[in-house]
């Protein structure tokens, strides 16, 4: 079966731009849970996402949002680009948050540079 | 805050026996987890224990737990070139993941 797909897979924005990003999970994956990885800071958390209400939230600032669509596909959205916002955003996805032990599926990610 | 720690590199020989440590932070972790990323793609899940376990097996992987130390470990034995890679372990549901171990395999 197909696995997780993000789009685009390379972005570059303007500092004071906005931007989405999107992801569709494996087929009858329901919940999606949004990264951002930079060489500096690993691995952080954004949100996470079931049956298109957010169950839980990272430490980022308001400028970053996302959202789930009924058909379990998500997108993320970046306000007011920062230099500092250039990263690797990754999606990923599970059958349910309570499936724990099978981990996520995790999408190639999105490159995204702010110039 | 939660806080994954991970020595960020790691060189080994081909054929030699790999160890990647990780220290968390939050005891109640039900699950913990081992990803690996190679270059250009997104995190590819290991494997997991669980917390109530002290060590799991799985063909050339080992996962050792100390709950008391809080410390995790994943040894690779007979390390493979095709094993260089990032290794992150993660905590807490997934939402808090180490700085990653950049494994480098030397034939």
């Amino acid at each position: 079966k197909a696995g997780v797909t993000q789009t685009p897979r390379y972005l570059i924005k303007t500092r004071g731009q906005q931007v989405t990003l999107s992801c569709s999970p494996i087929s009858g994956h329901r919940s999606v849970s949004w990264y951002q990885q930079t060489p500096g800071q690993g691995l952080q958390f954004l949100f996470e996402y079931f049956s298109e209400t957010q169950r839980n939230k990272g430490n980022f600032p308001g400028r970053f949002s996302g959202r789930q669509f009924s058909n379990s596909r998500s997108e993320m959205n970046v306000s007011t680009l920062e230099l500092g916002d250039s990263a690797l955003y990754l999606c990923a996805s599970s059958l349910a948050p309570g499936q724990r032990s099978q981990g996520y599926t995790f999408g190639s990610g999105t490159r995204l540079t702010v110039v | 805050g939660e806080d994954v720690e991970q020595s960020l590199f790691l060189s080994v020989r081909e054929g030699d026996s790999s160890v990647i440590n990780c220290t968390y932070t939050d005891s109640s972790s039900t699950y913990l987890y081992w990803y690996k990323q190679e270059p250009g793609a997104g995190l590819q899940l290991l494997t997991y224990i669980f917390s109530n376990m002290d060590m799991k097996q799985d063909q050339r992987l080992t996962v050792l737990l100390n709950k008391k130390d809080k410390h995790l470990s994943l040894r690779i034995a007979d390390t493979q070139t095709g094993d260089s890679a990032i290794y992150f372990c993660a905590e807490r549901l997934q939402f808090y993941f180490g700085t990653g171990t950049s494994l480098t395999v030397i034939p």
